[in-house]
């Protein structure tokens, strides 16, 4: 079966630089998710997009933007990079049930390092 | 962490002993998951249990929620060594998100 595919899996930059990362899900998932886990921490919610459009708000730096596409496939952007930047970044997509229940499933992540 | 704390933070036991991890949260959720993750790699689900549940059941797997406490407890039975890994509790508070909590590190040894 199919399942969600980030691009790249590994990235390294300079501070100050660009990055963009990309996220395919599960075909006729509805909803996209960004999470940042950096060493040792839990993930932590980013941001998220249903339907193509922003759902919900976490922890996002302003100096990351993140958009959905229409064929469902998400970029997250991250401009000004900053060493505190360098983390495992992951997507997940799911489909938003009848009764609100419902699983997640998560890519394999992009690791970035920022140097 | 976002949403509460996992207890133990780590835990090393023998291979074919039981492991227990326990997860508090704090607001109303419609459901929590528990995902394994294996060094620096992807989350993987392992189980999911709605806030109408009390106990749910997945092969060597046993989750337990108790939404007035607002805890839940992991149970793997006749662990193996494959099973060391980091594993997280994450809530779904009505579709906007998962709210990860810190971690437990399990570490079987053969």
């Amino acid at each position: 079966a199919a399942g969600v595919i980030q691009s790249p899996r590994h990235l390294i930059k300079e501070k100050r630089e660009t990055a963009t990362l990309k996220c395919y899900p599960i075909p006729r998932h509805d909803t996209v998710y960004w999470y940042q886990q950096g060493p040792g921490q839990d993930p932590q919610f980013l941001i998220s997009f249903y339907e193509k459009m922003q759902s919900d708000k976490g922890s996002i730096p302003d100096r990351f933007s993140a958009q959905q596409f229409s064929d469902y496939h998400s970029e997250l952007n991250m401009s000004s990079l900053e060493l505190g930047d360098s983390a495992l970044y992951f997507c997940a997509s799911s489909l938003l049930g009848r009764d609100r229940t419902y699983g997640y499933t998560f890519g394999s992540g992009t690791r970035l390092t920022v140097v | 962490s976002q949403q509460g704390e996992e207890d133990p933070q780590a835990l090393s036991i023998q291979e074919g002993e039981n492991a227990t991890m326990n997860c508090s949260y704090k607001t109303s959720i419609n459901n929590l998951q528990w995902y394994r993750q294996n060094s620096g790699r992807g989350l993987v689900h392992l189980i999911l249990i709605r806030s109408n549940e009390r106990e749910k059941h997945s092969g060597r797997l046993r989750v337990t929620l108790d939404t007035s406490k607002k805890s839940s407890s992991l149970l793997i039975t006749a662990s193996r060594a494959a099973d060391t890994a980091s594993y997280f509790c994450a809530t779904d508070a009505y579709g906007n998100k998962l709210v990860f909590g810190a971690g437990t590190i399990l570490r079987v040894k053969s």
